[in-house]
């Protein structure tokens, strides 16, 4: 099946730096990939559509110059938390659409603690 | 926003017993899929079921689906501890978009 590989699946990092996920679809090409947060026992929130080549769409209420996100290839998208805070402090989960399947293959997420 | 609701939000049963799970939304759908995520892991497709078709079988699983009360059902036949884990039902959205469910989180005694 698809295989789709997110990295680092954990990052601690301090108040005030900035953190790159990546998200790479390792069999398959991935025109558009989707940028999911999840809070604990809640359900995913789309955060962004990241479409490779062109400028990501984003979601209403998230802020695209704090979440920077870049598809700069068909098996490669990355997410950018700027200047990070506490409250950013979530679980990150990216996926990717193969073909025109509705099916969604999942990374295995990011865990990411804003000191 | 999300569209879709699952109850129960938690399901606790012993190995071997069926659990069901349950999905509403509310706008029209051409399919409707079954997600499975494990704690602090992301989620594994299970099944997708599209707007014509009223049941759906693999393995283990069998999904339903009715449009006119804008409803699917998840059941998990003979559970395993290994069943453990939180399923998510998720709708078709415009732009390629999946909406995601509440979700039911399912332990399974063994």
């Amino acid at each position: 099946g698809a295989v789709v590989s997110q990295h680092p699946s954990r990052v601690i990092c301090k108040s005030g730096t900035s953190v790159k996920i990546e998200c790479r679809s390792l069999d398959f090409q991935a025109t558009t990939m989707f940028w999911y947060r999840q809070f604990p026992k809640q359900s995913l929130m789309l955060m962004a559509t990241s479409n490779e080549g062109s400028k990501a769409t984003y979601e209403q209420g998230v802020e695209k110059d704090k979440f920077l996100i870049n598809h700069a290839s068909l098996t490669l998208s990355t997410l950018t938390v700027t200047s990070a805070h506490p409250e950013d402090s979530s679980f990150y989960i990216c996926s990717a659409r193969l073909g025109r399947l509705d099916i969604q293959y999942f990374g295995a997420g990011t865990r990411l603690s804003v000191l | 926003s999300q569209q879709g609701e699952e109850d129960p939000q938690a399901l606790s049963i012993q190995e071997g017993e069926n659990a069901t799970m349950n999905c509403s939304y509310k706008t029209s759908i051409n399919n409707l899929q079954w997600y499975r995520q494990n704690s602090g892991r992301g989620l594994v497709h299970l099944i997708l079921i599209r707007s014509n078709e009223r049941e759906k079988h693999s393995g283990r699983l069998r999904v339903t689906l009715d449009t006119s009360k804008k409803s699917s059902s998840l059941l998990i036949t003979a559970s395993r501890a290994a069943d453990t884990a939180s399923y998510f039902c998720a709708t078709d959205g415009y732009g390629n978009k999946l909406v995601f469910g509440a979700g039911t989180i399912l332990r399974v005694k063994s």
